[in-house]
């Protein structure tokens, strides 16, 4: 089972907003809303920013959302702020024997 | 909040057997209601589950690394642990150690580098 497809890197400037996309199969994304999405800074370990495609745990900006289309789920970075700038990765559950996929991972930078 | 430490050998030589431990605090670890995870990231390199423990002692593996993966579990110490037999050189990597209240990993562990070198 590969790791699901993002985009190596997306740009914005301040206060924009930007969509990174993680493409999977109808194994995994296109069958369970078990999306997940994890940002990292450098030398960090990853954070938990959305998970169950559009739900975000307690104390994590609403400027990020999440949603699912068929076998593509992404995440939106909404007003756009340096702290923002990060690497950002996707993981789904799936049905093969590999539970837990994740996405080749973005890197965001903000102009 | 549950608070979660790697502690572990940073230099492993190879064809030898990586240890790891984790050591957890803040959260119920022997009443279910988590799973307790391993996930590795190579240098410079997106992220890999390796596996999975419940506190009752089931464990889900990830097939790509064969059967040299055991997690296993102590209750009584907080703590669950990772061992991969037979490392190579592509074995060294940053190894976090995850919590899992639903499908999706909500607390890491800082992360501890292990490299594989003789």
């Amino acid at each position: 089972q590969s790791a699901l497809t993002q985009p190596a890197s997306v740009s914005g400037s301040p206060g924009q907003s930007i969509t990174i996309s993680c493409t999977g199969t109808s194994s995994d994304v296109g069958s369970y809303n078990l999306v997940s999405w994890y940002q990292q800074h450098p030398g960090k370990a990853p954070k938990l920013v959305i998970y169950e495609v559009n739900k975000r745990p307690s104390g994590v900006s609403n400027r990020f959302s999440g949603s699912k289309s068929g076998n593509t789920a992404s995440l939106t970075i909404s007003g756009l702020q340096a702290e923002d700038e990060a690497d950002y990765y996707c993981c789904s559950y799936g049905e093969s024997n590999i539970l837990y996929v994740f996405g080749t991972g973005t890197k965001v930078t903000v102009l | 909040q549950v608070h979660l430490q790697e502690s572990g050998p940073g230099l492993v030589k190879p064809s030898q057997t990586l240890s790891l431990t984790c050591t957890v605090s803040g959260g119920s670890f022997s009443s279910g209601g988590y799973y307790w995870s391993w996930i590795r990231q190579h240098p410079g390199k997106g992220l890999e589950w390796i596996g999975n423990i419940y506190y009752s002692g089931s464990t889900n593996n990830n097939p790509s690394l064969k059967s040299r993966v055991t997690i296993s579990v102590d209750t009584s110490k907080n703590q669950f642990f990772l061992k991969l037999s037979s490392v190579t050189a592509a074995d060294t990597a940053v190894y976090y150690c995850v919590s899992s209240s639903g499908y999706y990993y909500d607390y890491w562990g800082q992360g501890t580098l292990v490299t594989v070198s003789s």
